[in-house]
């Protein structure tokens, strides 16, 4: 079936250093979405790419989708505190708008 | 706009009892709701899609009987776990989609922690 696969499962950084979360489809995605969830929290919808090779950013979030439109990337530049929780990306899923979920990308700040 | 409640938001059960959850969009209507399941550090499982006036579709390995889901009106959504048992402990989110709305983007209510004793 469909799948979603997304790495590193966590990353570390010290407050300042960028961070970047990575997704992969093995099929062609009509879309792709990206998720920010808290700890303790629920998903937040961030952004939806869709044409090939597009790039948006918002503030410090810079989202890719690949020119196959199979992978995908979200990079934080320069983390804050704020930025700390799980960061999912999902593709479409077979039908009713179903998605399917990335494992997530847990951004810890380093003390 | 699109705010979706959950209610409530824990609730401790005893072995062998049901527990009802719901789930409503606060300020437009939804057709269809998804219900999913969050263990610890894992990511989403989606459980079931439930559309308004139909039954649910559930997904593969999701116990129907066991986790019934009711979409009775465009703005309300229940999933009632049925002789819950310690391994149905979890985080149950729901979220719900814009009608008419083209993207797939989910707006989700706060999930409920279920824990069963």
């Amino acid at each position: 079936g469909q799948q979603v696969m997304q790495i590193p499962q966590y990353q570390h950084v010290q407050e300042g250093e960028d961070f970047t979360t990575y997704c992969n489809s093995s099929t062609t995605l009509s879309n792709i979405q990206w998720y920010k969830q808290r700890p303790g929290g629920h998903p937040v919808f961030l952004i939806q790419l869709v044409k090939s090779g597009e790039v948006k950013k918002q503030k410090r979030l810079t989202f890719q989708f690949g020119e196959a439109k199979k992978n995908s990337s979200l990079h934080i530049t320069a983390t804050q505190t704020t930025d700390v929780g799980t960061y999912f990306c999902a593709g479409p899923g077979d039908s009713n708008y179903q998605l399917i979920w990335g494992a997530g990308t847990k951004l810890i700040i380093k003390p | 706009g699109a705010v979706v409640s959950q209610h409530p938001s824990r609730v401790i059960c005893k072995s062998g009892t049901s527990v009802k959850i719901e789930c409503r969009s606060l300020d437009f209507q939804a057709t269809t709701m998804f219900w999913y399941r969050q263990f610890p550090k894992q990511s989403l499982m989606l459980m079931a899609t439930s559309n308004e006036g139909s039954k649910a579709t559930y997904e593969q390995g999701v116990e129907k009987d066991k986790f019934l889901i009711n979409h009775a009106s465009l703005t309300l959504s229940t999933l009632t776990v049925t002789s819950a048992h310690p391994e149905d402990s979890s985080f149950y989110i729901c979220s719900a989609r814009l009608p008419g709305q083209l993207s797939y983007e989910q707006y989700f209510g706060p999930g409920t922690r279920l824990t069963v004793t």
